[in-house]
């Protein structure tokens, strides 16, 4: 049963550090969705990918966050420098596959920033 | 763009009662509707979804029912047990051709089962 697959799964950190999360996603898919969760905003999109190409970064902030798709394999997204604002769980899924818009979800990276 | 809206944001219902979660749509050219369990601490799962050539689908004690027309959706629990305590979320894409199309997510429904 192939899941997606993200790393670390909880990050501490303070204030300033720089902070990359990876993600690992189902083998064929060839879409990449990036999605903060917190209490209060629900999931929100950040940023996606197809075919390891941006297509939209519209809600990421763009002066501490970048997203990239090295290869198929891995996805990863940056925070530097990061804000205690910044905590939250960090979604990676994936989809795509056979053209549909199912998307599937990794476990999330629970960020804390101190 | 798309705007999702979900309703009720909690329901607390008796178990072996029937819950039901409703979500409206903006954009008529939306035509797939997912809808996600997530259990506390957990990612996301789907649990059912329908596409708009259907009405609605069923799957043992879950059920979507969509309306095209009135650009609504809904989510049908039936015979709810504890394990069906949960976040909710609905969901819409345009389906551009291709597939891999961003979903729109509604702000989830906090669901309740009482024993």
């Amino acid at each position: 049963d192939a899941r997606v697959t993200q790393t670390p799964r909880d990050k501490v950190t303070e204030m300033g550090q720089e902070v990359t999360m990876r993600c690992q996603p189902i083998l064929g898919h060839n879409t990449v969705f990036w999605y903060r969760q917190t209490m209060m905003q629900g999931l929100e999109l950040l940023a996606y990918f197809r075919n390891r190409a941006p297509l939209d970064d519209s809600g990421m902030p763009k002066d501490r966050f970048s997203a990239e798709m090295p290869d198929a394999t891995l996805a990863t997204l940056k925070i530097q420098p990061s804000e205690p604002r910044d905590s939250a769980v960090y979604f990676c899924a994936s989809g795509g596959q056979g053209g549909t818009d199912t998307q599937y979800f990794g476990p999330g990276t629970r960020l804390t920033v101190l | 763009g798309e705007n999702v809206e979900q309703h009720p944001s909690t329901l607390s219902v008796q178990e072996g009662d029937s819950a039901v979660i409703k979500c409206t749509y903006s954009d008529s050219a939306s035509n797939y509707f997912p809808w996600y369990k997530q259990e506390l601490g957990k990612r996301p799962q789907l649990i059912i979804d329908i596409r708009s050539n259907v009405g609605e689908k069923k799957d043992q004690r879950i059920a979507v029912t969509l309306n095209k027309t009135a650009k609504h959706f809904s989510l049908h629990i039936t015979e709810t047990q504890p394990e069906d305590s949960a976040v909710y979320f609905c969901a819409a894409s345009i389906g551009f051709t291709g597939g891999g199309n961003k979903l729109t997510f509604g702000t989830g429904t906090q669901l309740k089962v009482e024993l």
